[in-house]
């Protein structure tokens, strides 16, 4: 299984929602990050997280909470988002190659904030 | 804080023509990896390079790491290879996992 699965592909919510994405990978990765990319944008690094500790965040407002519980899975937790967070969001797990962190992506969900 | 700038920024070509891509950056890299991205679609990895040069198809990566530049080559180039293609960095760490920095990406359309 080399696949990162992310869930829901397609979001839609209210600003005074809490959902969350779901992001899982079953390839042994004991990285895995949270990318944010906007329309005709790369994508920008949000969080990483290298065996179950938080040890990357890129200064994100507090309305989005990471969390992993395991091994195997991520989570963003959403709350009182703005419409400017509509974006697509793409979850990404590594692992070290030759002193190299390959990524794999995962297809992203695509957030849409009403 | 490493830049990673990629040319050109959009890039139209008839099918089975040449075609490649540069990226370049500012400062020392472990890793440079090319992605592919289809317009409203994910990410694909296409590459990861550390050094030299890499083959999978009709797609071909260099990178000098002197230079601080990297190259993607298409051959025999196919509308279905109109996408955006992504450069993006790892920098050097303290050996943890970092994320990518990445280039603005070039848009680049095959026309049959």
């Amino acid at each position: 299984d080399t696949e990162v699965t992310q869930t829901p592909k397609h979001l839609v919510m209210g600003m005074t929602n809490k959902k969350s994405l779901k992001c899982e990978q079953h390839m042994g990765h004991r990285a895995m990050y949270w990318y944010k990319q906007k329309a005709k944008k790369p994508p920008e690094l949000m969080f990483v997280y290298s065996y179950e500790k938080l040890s990357i965040n890129e200064s994100v407002p507090s309305r989005f909470s990471p969390e992993c519980p395991n091994s195997s899975l991520l989570n963003l937790h959403l709350h009182a988002l703005q419409p400017e967070d509509s974006a697509l969001y793409l979850c990404a797990s590594s692992h070290r190659q030759g002193g190299i962190y390959e990524q794999y992506f995962g297809p992203g969900t695509r957030l849409t904030v009403t | 804080k490493n830049e990673v700038e990629q040319s050109p920024q959009n890039l139209t070509a008839q099918e089975g023509e040449f075609i490649t891509i540069n990226c370049s950056y500012s400062v020392g890299i472990s890793a440079l990896h090319w992605l592919q991205q289809h317009p409203g679609g994910g990410i694909v990895s296409l590459f990861m390079l550390s050094s030299g040069k890499k083959k999978h198809g009709r797609l071909i990566a260099t990178i000098n790491i002197q230079e601080k530049h990297s190259s993607l080559h298409i051959t025999a180039s196919h509308p279905r290879d109109s996408a955006v293609y992504i450069c993006a960095a790892t920098m050097y760490s303290g050996g943890g996992a970092d994320g990518l920095t990445f280039g603005k990406g070039t848009h680049l359309i095959i026309q049959p």
